[in-house]
């Protein structure tokens, strides 16, 4: 069984459209994050919940929208597409909110926007 | 703010011998984690190891090592042995608070070392 699952592993769409990037997690973690790499590979949170509540909101536009409708599930839904959105996205999730938990991370969704 | 700093952006090792990967890290926080992950060509993300700040030995993981120098702010990733499967881009990161003496953390990534084991 896959512990963090992300689909669809690869998206390609046009600009302007809406897109949903689906993960779910059977580890039984309480903390779920979306995480983005851009093209240098630089790796930067986007957005964190912890039992369904968000704890972390980078700086990231209004047009991505996380919804997490329990602790197993964290997907992330993006409005009017832009060509800089193109990268990998990762989902991750934590057994615990502390400094010592590590994250076990989904294969990546590849998003290509065109 | 935290901030880690990786300042190799590729290396290169001959297999069976050992190479560090560097990373500096700075936070004003006293408690915090330390982690390397491995990213293979591939594209997912392996967990490595995990240091905390206040671990008074090194971690070891297999053929992984954690050189931990709190007072240089450092936390080198040694490979011992190196394999051509090894070949990888690795990153450092560090879990710290996301204010003074707040109980949320999160997990900062630099910017990656790409390794590459020759034959």
């Amino acid at each position: 069984d896959t512990a963090v699952s992300q689909t669809p592993k690869y998206l390609v769409t046009q600009m302007g459209n809406d897109k949903s990037i689906k993960c779910e997690q059977n580890l039984g973690h309480d903390t779920m994050y979306w995480y983005k790499q851009d093209s240098k590979k630089f790796l930067k949170i986007m957005f964190s919940y912890n039992n369904k509540e968000l704890i972390i909101n980078e700086t990231v536009p209004n047009r991505f929208s996380p919804k997490s409708p329990d602790k197993a599930h964290l997907n992330l839904h993006i409005n009017s597409l832009e060509l800089g959105d193109s990268a990998v996205y990762f989902c991750a999730s934590s057994r615990g909110w502390g400094r010592n938990y590590g994250y076990t991370f989904g294969s990546g969704t590849r998003l290509t926007v065109v | 703010a935290q901030k880690i700093t990786q300042t190799q952006p590729g290396m290169f090792v001959q297999e069976k011998e050992a190479v560090t990967l560097d990373c500096t890290y700075d936070t004003s926080d006293p408690s915090y984690g330390l982690f390397w992950y491995k990213q293979p060509s591939s594209g997912e993300m392996i967990f490595l190891i995990y240091q905390g700040s206040y671990d008074q030995q090194n971690a070891t993981e297999g053929r992984y090592s954690l050189n931990f120098q709190k007072a240089r702010k450092s936390a080198n990733l040694v490979i011992s042995a190196s394999q051509l499967g090894d070949s990888a881009m690795y990153f450092c990161a560090m879990r710290g608070a996301l204010s003074s003496g707040g109980s949320n953390y999160k997990l900062t990534f630099g910017k990656g070392t790409l390794l590459t084991v020759n034959p």
